[in-house]
């Protein structure tokens, strides 16, 4: 599903350091979406953004922070204050917001040096 | 908020059986029930879904059953292929957002 790209697939951090995760779809959907993934754990909500200028956070969105300027892009921050932000991290989108399917990209790892 | 148990999470079968994935929810508001599957490393991709006003949805060897008095739902896969093997997720939503389940590891041995 070429609809959705994240960028980078790997990402390291530096302690103290903010990274940006990347996402765009070019699906024309309205709502889009952050999951964290972690071994057994499935996927957790981070944030999600129903239209443009407007987001709302998940179930740990702590320590994360995101921005929706642009219809198909909605980048997500891992700030200094995530302190295990090691983890796989998937965005999705869906031409609506909830009970639609979501179309996800190939997603980004994120690990600590 | 919604709360998705998924059990089992690990599951083991022959090539040829069936295989059997089941979820509970929490929330009565829940409309919507996605399944997704998960190869290692790559993207989940949805596989089927079933909504409230539907008791049963089949898509060749797929077939999803809803229960709504009993908050629950479960997937089925018939005729399994080594192809089937990968991580298998569900998920319930009340038209905010998905609630997923933590997975069932499926592996089909030839």
């Amino acid at each position: 599903d070429g609809g959705i790209t994240q960028s980078p697939k790997y990402l390291f951090r530096k302690e103290g350091q903010n990274v940006t995760l990347s996402c765009e779809q070019n699906l024309n959907h309205d709502a889009m979406y952050w999951y964290r993934q972690d071994p057994g754990q499935g996927l957790r909500l981070i944030y999600y953004s129903q239209i443009v200028n407007d987001f709302q956070k998940g179930d740990i969105a702590e320590g994360y922070s995101v921005s929706r300027e642009k219809k198909e892009s909605f980048p997500l921050t891992v700030t200094s204050a995530q302190k295990n932000p090691t983890a796989f991290y998937l965005c999705a989108s869906s031409d609506r917001q909830g009970n639609q399917p979501q179309h996800f990209g190939d997603g980004t790892r994120l690990s600590i040096l | 908020g919604e709360n998705v148990e998924q059990h089992p999470s690990t599951l083991s079968v022959q090539e040829g059986d069936s295989a059997v994935i089941k979820c509970t929810y929490s929330d009565s508001a829940s409309n919507y029930f996605p399944w997704y599957k998960q190869e290692l490393g790559k993207r989940p991709q949805l596989i089927i879904d079933i909504r409230s006003n539907v008791g049963e949805k089949k898509d060749q060897r797929i077939a999803v059953t809803l229960n709504k008095t009993a908050k629950h739902f479960s997937l089925h896969i018939t005729e399994t292929q080594p192809e089937d093997s990968a991580v298998y997720f569900c998920a319930a939503s009340n038209g905010y957002a998905l609630n997923f389940g933590k997975g069932t590891s499926l592996l089909v041995t030839p």
